[in-house]
């Protein structure tokens, strides 16, 4: 996992704005992931992709957009249509042999 | 779709006892459990996993058992140390180019001196 990176660490958004957080690995894994995680919670699945230029809806889509044009990149766009953004958003990739190993995550906050 | 279950929420050891977190998952299709540790403010690390054509796997203080017939794998921390202090979380998925993991809702271990 010392291979995927995220960017910013803290990200602070006003209301009614669009935000995108930065997930790039050097893996060559060819599938890549979001999830959200809330205090005290688990891990919720926003989208994923298997292969470039192909994305899946997760479990909790709504209000997030992505996009995976390079192998090595998965951005992901809090929307605002996303009402309750502040969370830990982690990115992850998964090996062929199935293992995900997670990015060092973006704290996004809404002011 | 997979849901997976956990117990318990929170866990409270002494130092050197064994620990025990136990998970139930939905889909008899899934084959692959991997067990995640995060400490806090940290991304979570993968430290063990199981496929579902084995039933126990162990790597030093640290064993998952599987049980499929009954749909319910447990993780097993012996010799507990107080670096043991994260918060656990048990996943289910199917193997393939398809997999998604599906997660428990975590335990918190503390161990005590």
């Amino acid at each position: 996992d010392g291979g995927i990176t995220q960017s910013p660490k803290y990200l602070f958004r006003k209301e009614g704005q669009n935000v995108t957080l930065s997930c790039e690995q050097n893996l060559n894994h060819d599938a890549m992931y979001w999830y959200r995680q809330d205090p005290g919670q688990g891990l919720r699945l926003i989208y994923y992709s298997q292969i470039v230029n192909d994305f899946q809806k997760g479990d909790i889509a709504e209000g997030y957009s992505v996009s995976r044009e390079k192998k090595e990149s998965f951005p992901l766009t809090v929307t605002s249509a996303q009402k309750n953004p502040t969370a830990f958003y982690l990115c992850a990739t998964r090996r062929a042999t199935n293992e995900q190993f997670f990015g060092p995550g973006t704290r996004l906050t809404v002011l | 779709g997979e849901n997976v279950e956990q117990h318990p929420s929170t866990l409270s050891v002494q130092e050197g006892d064994s620990a025990v977190i136990k998970c139930t998952y939905s889909d008899s299709a899934s084959n692959y459990f991997p067990w995640y540790k995060q400490e806090l403010g940290k991304r979570p690390q993968l430290i063990i996993d199981i496929r579902s054509n084995v039933g126990e796997k162990k790597d030093q203080r640290i064993a998952v058992t599987l049980n499929k017939t009954a749909k319910h794998f447990s993780l097993h921390i012996t010799e507990t140390q107080p670096e043991d202090s994260a918060v656990y979380f048990c996943a289910a998925s199917t193997a393939g180019t398809a997999s998604k993991l599906t997660f428990g809702t975590g335990t918190r271990l503390q161990v005590t001196l």
